[in-house]
């Protein structure tokens, strides 16, 4: 069965600092990888997702994640966090049409 | 494109009782999934339907139950609700390619006491 890890339940950075969210899945077979953003109060809205065509994955609101199949990698990442990017991050993965979901991490971003 | 939209957004039922909860899925989105989310499981997959047969399966008790109707619409019926139920139950809808990403509503927060 396979299964994803994300380190770190929260995470807190300051304004302006890099933001680096971690996901490892556990699979034999490269799957389809996913993050997704959950603000309060809301559904869980898609950032990016990793399709094998390129191991770099630039999503939404600058954040981009790199797949590394040595390590069962599939790491977020965004140059400088602003407040607005505090929320709780997901990490999924599928293998067809059912996702399953890391714990989260909420990332908080002090001013 | 309208996102998917779940109906209603809080409901607050008796132990016991029984609650239907409804969701539409994107324009054109013929596969509809439904997740439980809560504070100590996080997110779990319920089930999925696609051309109004389910095709997937979570490890959820019988009690839990869904449909799809033609029109992809889909409804999730839970029955003799008990105090662990409450979560919030989320709806997404994809276009059935393998793989393919999916698009969640805003969830119905369902509150049994």
């Amino acid at each position: 069965a396979q299964s994803v890890t994300q380190l770190g339940s929260h995470v807190s950075v300051s304004e302006g600092a890099l933001v680096l969210l971690r996901c490892n899945y556990s699979s034999s077979v490269p799957p389809y990888l996913f993050w997704y953003v959950q603000y309060p109060n809301q559904g869980l809205q898609l950032l990016l997702k990793y399709t094998s065509a390129a191991t770099l994955v630039k999503g939404i609101n600058g954040f981009e994640a790199e797949f590394k199949k040595s390590e069962t990698s599939f790491h977020l990442t965004k140059p400088s966090a602003h407040m607005s990017d505090a929320a709780e991050y997901f990490c999924a993965v599928t293998h067809g049409y059912q996702l399953t979901f890391g714990k989260g991490t909420k990332l908080s971003v002090i001013p | 494109k309208a996102g998917v939209t779940q109906t209603p957004r809080y409901l607050i039922k008796t132990r016991g009782q029984q609650v239907t909860l409804s969701c539409s899925p994107i324009s054109g989105h013929r596969s509809v999934s439904w997740y439980q989310q809560t504070p100590g499981q996080g997110l779990q997959f319920l089930f999925e339907y696609f051309s109004e047969t389910q095709r997937n399966k979570g490890n959820f008790p019988g009690r839990f139950s869904g449909r799809q109707f033609s029109n992809s619409r889909s409804e999730m019926n839970v029955s003799t609700l008990e105090l662990g139920d409450s979560a919030l139950y989320l709806c997404a809808s994809s276009s059935d390619s393998f793989g393919d990403e999916q698009y969640f509503g805003p969830g119905t927060r369902l509150t049994v006491t």
